[in-house]
C-alpha cells in the first residue's frame, strides 16, 4: 500500500523567504509527527498531531515554525523568514495510534541559500 | 527528559560477521525501544522493536536485547550482508512530548564483501 508521501522532495529557497512542506500520511493513521534531521544526526522531534490538534509542539525551535493538520490527514509544516540554519531534511511520520510504530516518509531536503 | 546515547558511531565488518550496536537511555519509565535503518536518501524504516515486558526479541538475522536495570538495549545483526550497510538509529519515548521518539545519533554500518 501507499506509504507516507512528502512533497517536494527537494526545496531550495533564499534566506528570508517563506516555505511550506507537505506530508500525506498513510490513510487512516491518526497520529502524525514532524522531525528534522541534520547531516550526521538522528531525527529531532518537532511536533506531534493526534487527529487535527497539535498534541505537543515542544520541539518547534522558535515561532518561525508552524504546522497545521486541518482535516486530520494532510499536514503542512510552515517556516517563515528562513535562515541558513534551517537547512536540513524534514521528515514526516504517521502511525495508526499513539501506541504504534512510526512510519516515515523519505523527507524534504530544504536548502536555504 | 529522555536522553539516548548510541555507540559506536561507525562500525565496519566483513560479510558474514556479526554486528552489535548499543544504546543507553535515561528515563526509567521508558517502555518501548525501536530500531530504525536508514538508507541514503530515504526515511528511517523500522526493523525491530521491543517493549519493556520482554528481555529479547528476534526476527531472522536481527535481534534486540533489553536490560531495564542498566537502562540499555542493543541491536544484534548476525551473518551480515552488504545490503545491511546503512545508518541505524535507536530510539526511546520522549515521555514529555506525547508519544514522540527521541533518537540516538546513529551508527553507520559498513559491510564489506
Amino acid at each position: 500500500g501507499a506509504g507516507v508521501s512528502q512533497t517536494p522532495s527537494n526545496k531550495v529557497t533564499e534566506k528570508g523567504k517563506y516555505v511550506e512542506l507537505r506530508c500525506d500520511p498513510i490513510s487512516g493513521h491518526t497520529a502524525l509527527y514532524w522531525y528534522r534531521q541534520s547531516l550526521g544526526q538522528g531525527p529531532e522531534f518537532l511536533i506531534y498531531f493526534q487527529g487535527t490538534g497539535a498534541a505537543d509542539d515542544s520541539g518547534l525551535p522558535n515561532d518561525r515554525f508552524f504546522a497545521v493538520r486541518p482535516e486530520g490527514s494532510v499536514s503542512t509544516l510552515k517556516i517563515q523568514r528562513t535562515e541558513r540554519g534551517d537547512s536540513a531534511v524534514y521528515l514526516c511520520a504517521s502511525s495508526p495510534s499513539n501506541d504504534s510504530p512510526l512510519h516515515f516518509g523519505n523527507g524534504t531536503r530544504l536548502t536555504v541559500t | 527528559g529522555e536522553n539516548v546515547e548510541q555507540h559506536p558511531s561507525t562500525l565496519s565488518v566483513q560479510e558474514g560477521d556479526s554486528a552489535v550496536i548499543k544504546c543507553t537511555y535515561s528515563d526509567s519509565a521508558s517502555n518501548y525501544f525501536p530500531w530504525y535503518k536508514q538508507e541514503l536518501g530515504k526515511g528511517p524504516q523500522l526493523i525491530i522493536d521491543i517493549r519493556s515486558n520482554v528481555g529479547e526479541k528476534k526476527d531472522q538475522r536481527i535481534a534486540v536485547t533489553l536490560n531495564k536495570t542498566a537502562k540499555h538495549f542493543s541491536l544484534h545483526i548476525t551473518e551480515t550482508q552488504p545490503e545491511d550497510s546503512a545508518v541505524y538509529f535507536c530510539a526511546a519515548p520522549s515521555n514529555q512530548a506525547g508519544t514522540a521518539l527521541i533518537f540516538g545519533k546513529g551508527t553507520t554500518l559498513s559491510v564489506s564483501s
